[in-house]
């Protein structure tokens, strides 16, 4: 059973940085794309990021790139997300997630003064 | 990037109904579309891949169809437990897009 447990969030200030992390396990990691997707409050689903399991190619939406980065190490079955440059926009719950197949429980960021 | 269009944003059904939830592509994405389910506080739940598609344990209630633009959620008889947020997704091509969400509530 695929099974993806995200940690790592809280609250931080505008300008702040946070590192989200992702376990994965049920699966074999480094054979797989990995997702972000966000959801803020009372709002739809938003795709975040990607990262290719082979090549570590990187995907990033226009509202994230140049402050957000995707990562992952398959000797730990772990996916990343290394957010900088927060802004109160960015408050969302996180979701890792394997593609069209299984979600993590998400981690709440909140940017806030 | 490719919008994905979802119809209606909210529909009322009972118990028993047959519902159905469109997903119109900005451009074609082949089947590269997938459906989730949202219930409140909790996180997605995958439905249904390459736009036809059962997951694993999903019930047979649930159906998809439609390839290019145009796609379709069907839940063929409406239960208590599917009432809930669902929203389409291609996969087709970077950047990831969903849909706006479809809530289906109790009549």
């Amino acid at each position: 059973e695929v099974q993806l447990l995200e940690s790592g969030g809280g609250l931080v200030q505008p300008g702040g940085s946070l590192r989200l992390s992702c376990a994965a396990s049920g699966f074999t990691f480094s054979s797989y794309s990995m997702s972000w997707v966000r959801q803020a409050p009372g709002k739809g689903l938003e795709w975040v990021s990607a990262i290719s399991g082979r090549d570590g190619s990187t995907y990033y939406a226009d509202s994230v790139k140049g402050r957000f980065t995707i990562s992952r190490d398959n000797s730990k079955n772990t996916l990343y997300l290394q957010m900088n440059s927060l802004r109160a926009e960015d408050t969302a719950v996180y979701y890792c997630a394997k593609l069209v197949e299984a979600w993590g429980q998400g981690t709440l960021v909140t940017v806030s003064s | 990037d490719i919008q994905m269009t979802q119809s209606p944003s909210s529909l009322s059904a009972s118990v028993g109904d047959r519902v159905t939830i469109t997903c119109r592509a900005s451009q074609g994405i082949s089947n590269s579309l997938a459906w989730f389910q949202q219930k409140p506080g909790k996180a997605p739940k995958s439905l249904i891949y390459a736009a036809s598609s059962l997951q694993s344990g999903v019930p047979s209630k649930f159906s998809g169809s439609g390839s290019g633009t145009d796609f379709t959620l069907t839940i063929s008889s409406l239960q208590p437990e599917d009432f809930a947020t669902y929203y389409c997704q291609q996969y087709n091509s970077y950047p990831f897009t969903f849909g706006g969400g479809t809530k289906v509530e109790i009549k």
